[in-house]
């Protein structure tokens, strides 16, 4: 089993739409977890982190879900930039060594 | 403020050939590593670095090798390269967990695109 999973998609959706990926990872004793972005041809860059309790960045939303080991992001009123790969980052042993998952790609149409 | 600095973008390299690719930051990061990505696969770690003098092995570490003498750069040698090296590389750098911060995402260069052929 990898350590992180995503489901690859693509998911093709309209503007406007609402959206979420889930991301399950495998070590129960993971203490940090985030959200990348990553565009065609560009490296990732930190979309924003997920916190215990659930945060919110905008249209962005994450959760945790320790119980069931899975993260989720929700993008609300999605729109044409934020077409891109989305990559669940788990930091499974409290140190800085990341595990990424391998992506959820999204295309956002008008 | 340039960050994370990669060079070369883009390589091609014959089988056999050594090479290193270039990785400094400026944002006085104690976390350096390297990670390739290949279709499908996500970002593997190569090797990492947790202050200069110090590196360890990542998840794909064979026929790579890595030093840091410094806190600021972190080059990464291909000693004799394969066609199954050809890969996007990425460089990245962090705070140190250790450091009580929230904030120590990863930040990015911009990649490095190597061909072996």
């Amino acid at each position: 089993r990898k350590e992180v999973e995503q489901d690859p998609g693509p998911f093709n959706v309209p503007e406007g739409a609402t959206v979420a990926f889930n991301c399950t990872y495998s070590n129960s004793a993971s203490q940090s977890f985030f959200w990348y972005r990553q565009d065609c041809r560009k490296e990732p860059k930190l979309l924003m982190s997920v916190y215990s309790s659930g945060n919110e960045d905008g249209r962005f939303t994450a959760q945790l879900n320790r119980a069931s080991q899975y993260i989720s992001l929700l993008i609300r009123d999605s729109k044409l930039s934020d077409s891109a790969t989305y990559l669940c980052v788990v930091n499974p042993y409290n140190n800085n060594d990341m595990r990424f998952g391998a992506g959820t790609r999204l295309t956002v149409k008008p | 403020n340039a960050g994370v600095t990669q060079t070369p973008k883009f390589q091609v390299l014959k089988t056999g050939q050594s090479m290193t690719l270039q990785c400094a930051q400026d944002m006085n990061h104690e976390y350096m590593s390297w990670y390739r990505q290949d279709p499908g696969m996500g970002l593997r770690l190569i090797h990492y670095s947790v202050g200069a003098g110090i590196t360890d092995q990542g998840e794909v570490p064979n026929g790579y090798n890595v030093s840091r003498s410094t806190t600021e750069d972190f080059p990464l040698r291909l000693l004799s390269a394969a066609p199954s090296q050809t890969s996007v590389y990425f460089c990245a750098s962090s705070y140190s967990i250790g450091r009580d911060r929230e904030d120590y995402g990863y930040t990015f260069g911009s990649g490095t695109r190597l061909t072996v052929v």
